[in-house]
């Protein structure tokens, strides 16, 4: 199983559709996580953190599920703007920040 | 605030050659990664430095692959002998906080990336 599983889409969804990514981590004792926004050939960028009490900006909803092991990220009202791969990192090694990405998941809006 | 600088932003080469990628990151940050892209793919992280110390590097290969942090600010990633698979974007990135916190909000800082061709 791989540490951090991203399904990676492409997910095709109309303007103004909410649509809802997943990410899995394998690793319990992960400790933090977030979501980063690639555009094409372009660098990741911090999108938001994920706390363990959910956490919402504007649109833009993330949610950790430790249960579980995963966090998820909603997105309100969908722009053609929000075209892009949304990309999922973990802490997933305890005592030292080490990140690891998923794949990423694909997101095209469409008018 | 300036960014995370790299250079160069496109390389090619033949296989079996060596190559090298120069990273300045964000200055007064202490963490600085090296990532590998592969197209279609996330980042795989290849070295995280601490200042001039390496916290982890256990995904280098380091039998053709290297890197330092002189001084604890500037970075090199060097691929001697490059390979066909090396072929991929190489991201550096920097964080403010020391890789040993235990942080809820560490953002890396990425810079454009180096686009490395191995034909």
């Amino acid at each position: 199983r791989k540490e951090v599983e991203q399904d990676p889409g492409p997910f095709n969804v109309p303007e103004g559709a909410t649509v809802a990514f997943n990410c899995t981590y394998s690793n319990s004792a992960s400790q933090s996580f977030f979501w980063y926004r690639q555009d094409c050939r372009k660098e990741p960028k911090l999108l938001m953190s994920v706390y363990s009490s959910g956490n919402e900006d504007g649109r833009f909803t993330a949610q950790l599920n430790r249960a579980s092991q995963y966090i998820s990220l909603l997105i309100r009202d969908s722009k053609l703007s929000d075209s892009a791969t949304y990309l999922c990192v973990v802490n997933n090694r305890g005592g030292s920040y080490i990140p690891t990405f998923g794949r990423g998941t694909s997101l095209i809006v469409h008018p | 605030e300036a960014g995370v600088a790299q250079s160069p932003r496109y390389k090619i080469i033949e296989k079996r050659q060596s190559v090298a990628f120069w990273c300045n990151p964000i200055s007064g940050h202490a963490t600085l990664y090296w990532y590998q892209q592969i197209l279609g793919q996330g980042p795989k992280l290849l070295i995280q430095f601490q200042n001039n110390g390496v916290v982890d590097d256990s995904q280098l290969p380091k039998d053709r692959f290297s890197a330092e942090r002189l001084k604890g600010v500037d970075s090199t990633l060097k691929i001697q002998p490059a390979k066909l698979e090396d072929s991929a974007v190489y991201l550096c990135a920097s964080s403010p906080r020391s890789g040993r916190a235990i942080v809820t909000n560490n953002e890396q800082f990425f810079g454009p990336g180096t686009r490395l061709t191995v034909l």
